[in-house]
């Protein structure tokens, strides 16, 4: 049984760029959320999707976006790339109903030059 | 403001003993709890959660209590081994908010033979 997959696991771009993360949730799971986690920090929640919408949005500007589609997995998109951007990317997966424990990808390390 | 604070400073441990690590919040009314351990490059992964109306939950040779009189939860390692040497998240899940988890910043255990 495949758990949280991402891709890709590194990636390097400039400043002003765009990028796309993706993320498979595990098999059985229908929400997938997104985290920025800084160096020495905890993760910090980006948004969350159920029913390809966006249920739950935390406090990043507009520059980051998702999607969900049919099969739940899931994208990560960020515009005007800035250097504080750089960070690890997690994707978790889970069921809808609050409460339930989260399943982590291993994330994607993206560093802004 | 609304904080969640774990042990800033890393703890050191004898193998053998007990690890005691603290998780501290103010200004939430969580609706849950969950403890998550983190490897470097990895993934959190989902250990224990406790409810608002639960007092201690155990695993193992874990276990989390929860006080939301003090609002802190503390969570336990018996009988450490070098393996438990990690980072240790906690996360709150608040009520309305769906599976939106709230993390700590972390504290890393390390375990010395």
């Amino acid at each position: 049984d495949a758990g949280v997959t991402q891709s890709p696991t590194h990636l390097i771009k400039t400043r002003g760029q765009q990028v796309t993360l993706r993320c498979s949730p595990k098999s059985g799971h229908d929400t997938v959320s997104w985290y920025q986690q800084a160096l020495g920090q905890g993760p910090q929640f980006i948004f969350q999707y159920y029913e390809e919408e966006e249920r739950q949005r935390g406090n990043f500007p507009d520059r980051f976006s998702g999607h969900q589609f049919p099969n739940y997995s899931s994208e990560l998109n960020v515009n005007a790339l800035l250097l504080g951007d750089s960070a690890l990317y997690l994707c978790a997966s889970s069921l809808w109903a609050g409460g339930r424990p989260q399943h982590f990808g291993d994330g994607t390390r993206l560093s802004i030059l | 403001s609304q904080k969640i604070e774990q042990n800033s400073e890393a703890l050191n441990i004898q193998e053998g003993k007990t690890a005691t690590l603290t998780c501290n919040y103010t200004n939430y009314s969580p609706a849950y709890l969950q403890w998550y351990r983190q490897d470097p490059g990895r993934g959190p992964v989902f250990l224990l959660l406790i409810r608002e109306n639960e007092k201690e939950k155990r695993k193992e040779r874990l276990k989390v209590t929860f006080d939301t009189t003090l609002k802190q939860s503390l969570f336990h390692i018996t009988a450490s081994q070098p393996a438990d040497s990690a980072t240790y998240l906690c996360a709150l899940g608040i009520y309305n908010q769906g599976g939106k988890l709230i993390f700590g910043q972390g504290t890393e255990l390390s375990v010395k033979p």
